[in-house]
C-alpha cells in the first residue's frame, strides 16, 4: 500500500529476534494485523492490536502506537520455518483493508 | 473443513476474453473481499462485499466487476482482460470484516497471465 512502510528484507540466523518495523496512515483506523507469507502461499493471521501495546502470543509479539502510526512484529528465537514475507495490513472502516508490500525473512542457519 | 476455495489455481489466457474467477466460503462468513499481489506493490484490494447484495469499491477496481448473489460466493469477472491484469488473486473471508480480532481468511490464490 503507499501510505505502509516496511522494510524490504530482513536476515537473521536461527535462535536469534528480528524486529520487524511498520509505520502507516490510514482514514478510520480500526486495528492493525500482521499476516505471514510463505512463497507461493496464502497470507495466514499472526497477530491483531487495536490499542496501543504489546500483544505477546508464544514466540511472536506485536506493538502499536496508534498516535505514531507506528507499529512492529517481533520473532524471537527465530526457526528456519520462519522464513517468509510478513505483511503489515492496518484496517480502515468498514471492510477497507491495505496491505504493506511485506518484508521478506531469511533466515540462516 | 472451513475454508476459501478458488478456481482456477492457473489461467492462461488472452487480451479481450472475458473470464471469471470463481470464490466460495463454507464460514457462514458476511465479509468476503478480493485482492491482487505484484511484486514490490503487496496485496491490493480489488472489491470487498460485507454482505449479499453490497459490494463496495477497493483500492484498485478498474477493469474488474464482482457480484454477491448469495452469501458464500464472490465470483471476480474480468471482461475484458489486459496484459497489465496478469498478476495473482487472492480472495479473503472474514465474519464481519469491520469487528474485533476478525482475521480474514484466505484462499489458494489464483496465478493469472494474459498474453
Amino acid at each position: 500500500g503507499q501510505n505502509i512502510d516496511q522494510p524490504t528484507e530482513m536476515t537473521a540466523t536461527e535462535g536469534a529476534i528480528v524486529q520487524i518495523n511498520c509505520t502507516y496512515q490510514t482514514s478510520g483506523f480500526n486495528g492493525l494485523f500482521w499476516y505471514q507469507q510463505h512463497a507461493g502461499e496464502a497470507p495466514t493471521f499472526l497477530s491483531y492490536n487495536v490499542l496501543d501495546g504489546l500483544e505477546e502470543k508464544g514466540r511472536f509479539s506485536s506493538f502499536l502506537s496508534r498516535s505514531k502510526g507506528y507499529s512492529y512484529l517481533l520473532l524471537k528465537e527465530l526457526q528456519m520455518k520462519d522464513s517468509a514475507s510478513y505483511l503489515c495490513a492496518p484496517r480502515g472502516s468498514w471492510g477497507k483493508f491495505q496491505f504493506g508490500a511485506g518484508t521478506q525473512v531469511v533466515v540462516t542457519p | 473443513e472451513a475454508q476459501v476455495t478458488q478456481n482456477p489455481r492457473y489461467l492462461i489466457t488472452v487480451t479481450g476474453k472475458k473470464l471469471t474467477v470463481t470464490c466460495s466460503q463454507n464460514m457462514n462468513h458476511e465479509y468476503m473481499s478480493w485482492y491482487r499481489q505484484d511484486p514490490g506493490l503487496g496485496l491490493r484490494q480489488i472489491y470487498y462485499s460485507m454482505n449479499v447484495e453490497v459490494t463496495d469499491k477497493g483500492d484498485v477496481p478498474e477493469g474488474y466487476k464482482v457480484s454477491r448473489k448469495e452469501k458464500r460466493n464472490f465470483p471476480l469477472i474480468l471482461e475484458s482482460p489486459s496484459p497489465n491484469q496478469t498478476s495473482l488473486y487472492f480472495c479473503a473471508s472474514s465474519p464481519t470484516g469491520g469487528f474485533g480480532t476478525d482475521t480474514q481468511y484466505f484462499g489458494p490464490g489464483t496465478r493469472l497471465t494474459v498474453l
